[in-house]
């Protein structure tokens, strides 16, 4: 069955460092998402892309974040200098396309800042 | 802005017993509504959907949910839970006036005792 693949599984990063986490969204979907949870609290919706721009983005998603998808099968986010409050777990989803309204989860990217 | 409350974080439950988990969000004209679990180490697998029609929703592993609109609800059930249930589960709402994006709940975390 096709999944969702993100890469790496925990990333340790010092704070003030750029990193990428990378998705493989599931092949032929149209959408895709990411999503962090920090721990003890809630997934939080950070920013959605179609069409190869953002479609929707929250409150937290500020000029730290970014995301990109460069290559036609790779779905990326970068924070280009990462804060202590980072430090999350980040997940990936996608979408098929209009009229089937079903997101799939990667098993997410465990990101500690230090 | 759509919110979620699942009233329950633990929920300690004997195997071979029955278990229901709490899911409420805030009043909105249309919604779709989702079961998501987490086993550990994994990432967000769908357990079963509410898009429309009928109220009671059927998914994996033996879950089914129903929607009640009065009560902006959608409780998750099990007649009769296995060891391989512990998890944890998650609630979530994509309001259609708001955008793509789901909203959680906090997660109940349910451990299933022999």
């Amino acid at each position: 069955e096709p999944e969702v693949t993100q890469t790496p599984s925990h990333q340790v990063t010092q704070m003030g460092q750029e990193v990428i986490l990378r998705c493989v969204p599931i092949s032929n979907h149209l959408y895709f998402y990411w999503y962090r949870q920090i721990l003890g609290q809630k997934v939080e919706f950070l920013v959605s892309f179609y069409n190869n721009e953002i479609s929707e983005k929250s409150e937290i998603f500020d000029d730290q974040f970014s995301v990109e998808r460069p290559d036609g099968s790779n779905f990326t986010l970068k924070i280009r200098s990462t804060k202590l409050e980072d430090s999350a777990m980040y997940f990936c989803a996608s979408r098929p396309g209009q009229g089937i309204d079903i997101q799939y989860f990667g098993a997410g990217t465990r990101l500690s800042v230090l | 802005a759509q919110s979620v409350t699942q009233l329950d974080s633990q929920v300690p439950v004997f195997e071979e017993a029955p278990v229901e988990l709490r899911c409420n969000y805030s009043s909105s004209v249309s919604v779709y509504l989702f079961w998501y679990v987490q086993y550990p180490n994994q990432g967000l697998q769908l357990l079963l959907k509410y898009l429309s029609g009928s109220t009671l929703v059927k998914g994996i592993n033996g879950f089914e949910a129903e929607f009640n609109k009065s009560q902006t609800s959608f409780h998750l059930r099990k007649p009769s839970v296995h060891i391989s249930d512990t998890a944890e589960y998650f609630c979530a709402v994509r309001d259609k006036a708001a955008g793509n994006k789901l909203t959680f709940g906090g997660g109940t975390r349910v451990l299933v005792k022999p």
